[in-house]
């Protein structure tokens, strides 16, 4: 069974500043995906970044950006230029390749509540 | 992205009766739903997988009996809360894919359920 592990139950930044959350899991399988979602006030879950993780080079999407480290089991998630509209609980996810039912299939990390001050 | 609406978005009912959260995908086939459970400022826990015309498989601990969980069509997938009591009460989101791989899961806005 696959595990997500964040470490980081609460993170705040200035507004403006980078901001860096942490997400390492465990998994026997050499093809499969990892998200980050985002979990604003209204709890609706809302995808931020995607990493396949046959692909070498790091996601980006605007602002966000991963580290992924696929020999240390690490995905570590990157925020630039952090705004007020940041502050949410941020999930990190992973999702097997095994085929058939495990598409969409997602095992979620603890979470971390990110505030972004003023 | 797709959209995938869940209702009601809240709910309160009586300890002892059954409360019934919808899940539809609204402009796309949903060949597998999920449902998850979420405590306060907790992770998302997955209760079942739903197969449309098959029945749902359940993950380790969760009561088949108590969560019904239907998939009838291709649009909709339906999680009934039978006897419902207090510890019951969470936040209850659904997900939705068309199963290809790679295809993005795409959740709904959530439903709070309150049993008092």
């Amino acid at each position: 069974a696959q595990t997500v592990t964040q470490s980081q139950p609460e993170m705040s930044v200035q507004e403006a500043e980078t901001v860096t959350l942490s997400c390492t899991y465990d998994t026997s399988e050499n093809n499969y995906y990892l998200f980050w979602y985002k979990q604003p006030p209204s709890r609706q879950m809302i995808l931020v970044i995607r990493q396949e993780a046959y692909k070498q080079q790091n996601a980006t999407e605007n602002r966000f950006s991963v580290n992924f480290q696929k020999a240390a089991k690490s995905f570590s998630l990157k925020i630039s230029d952090s705004q007020l509209g940041d502050t949410a609980m941020y999930f990190c996810a992973f999702e097997g390749n095994a085929g058939g039912t495990s598409y969409g299939k997602l095992t979620f990390g603890q979470g971390t509540i990110l505030t972004v001050h003023p | 992205g797709a959209v995938v609406s869940q209702h009601p978005s809240w709910v309160i009912c009586k300890s002892g009766t059954s409360v019934k959260i919808e899940c539809r995908s609204l402009d796309f086939q949903a060949t597998t739903m999920f449902w998850y459970r979420q405590f306060p400022k907790q992770s998302l826990m997955l209760m079942a997988t739903s197969n449309e015309g098959s029945k749902a498989t359940y993950e380790q601990g969760v009561e088949k009996d108590k969560f019904l969980i239907n998939h009838a069509s291709l649009t909709l997938s339906t999680l009934t809360v039978t006897s419902a009591h207090p510890e019951d009460s969470s936040f209850y989101i659904c997900s939705a894919t068309a199963g290809a791989e790679s295809t993005e899961a795409f959740f709904g806005q959530g439903t709070r359920l309150t049993v008092v």
